[in-house]
């Protein structure tokens, strides 16, 4: 049974609008992230939270809010969004810091088209 | 900033027939090198994990870490049509806190 979950798995957006990417995980661990990957590029860092009611920014945070409401919950928020949003989001978990030696655990992504 | 860049972009081979997965990295201090495989619309599922110069085999995914060389690759022995899926290369600096993902290969294998 999968252990990081996302929903929904697809959506389309209006322009402005607000959208929110839910994320579940049952591996217990403390860290939880969230990606997004567009077609030529890698995987990048959008937020991250090691404990419930905090978040930290990654590496694109801009026009994204995050809320860890939960060890197992972790939201991405996008207020206003726009076309540039369009991509893939993947939540992940992990039992610690990503980059220092810890295995990320990805959900299956969640397909986000800004129209 | 880490740069990591996977090639080819594309790759297309035989079924039972060698796959070799490139990648190369310009932080030389980087610790670990991990492969992990997307199939189209799932996951990314981690292959395999390498710290040191050499090479780590898991089942029929071997990787080859070269750190003078600032380089380690992806050989998948007997790849099959269900290994067709995107591999991504991901480099983690210990010091910096930081995993830095490859683009990505996309691999098919034809029957």
């Amino acid at each position: 049974e999968a252990a990081v979950t996302q929903s929904p798995r697809s959506k389309v957006a209006v322009t402005g609008g607000k959208v929110t990417l839910s994320c579940h995980q049952t591996n217990n661990h403390d860290y939880m992230y969230w990606y997004r990957q567009d077609t030529g590029h890698g995987l990048r860092l959008i937020h991250y939270s090691y404990v419930a009611d905090s978040t930290e920014k990654g590496d694109i945070p801009d026009g994204y809010k995050a809320s860890r409401p939960s060890q197992e919950n972790f939201s991405l928020i996008l207020e206003l969004a726009s076309l540039s949003q369009t991509a893939v989001y993947f939540c992940a978990s992990s039992p610690g810091q990503g980059g220092s030696g810890n295995t990320l655990y990805f959900g299956e992504g969640s397909r986000l088209i800004v129209v | 900033q880490q740069k990591v860049q996977q090639s080819p972009e594309s790759l297309t081979v035989s079924e039972g027939a060698m796959a070799s997965l490139n990648c190369t990295f310009s932080d030389g201090t980087s610790n670990n090198f991990r492969w992990y495989r997307q199939h189209s619309a799932k996951g990314l599922e981690v292959l395999v994990s390498i710290f040191s110069d050499g090479e780590k085999e898991e089942g029929r995914f071997t990787a080859h870490l070269n750190r003078a060389n600032l380089h380690v690759s992806l050989h998948i022995r007997e790849p099959q049509p269900s290994d067709s899926a995107v591999y991504l290369c991901a480099v983690e600096n210990y010091n910096q806190g930081k995993l830095i993902f490859g683009q990505g290969t996309k691999l098919s294998i034809k029957p």
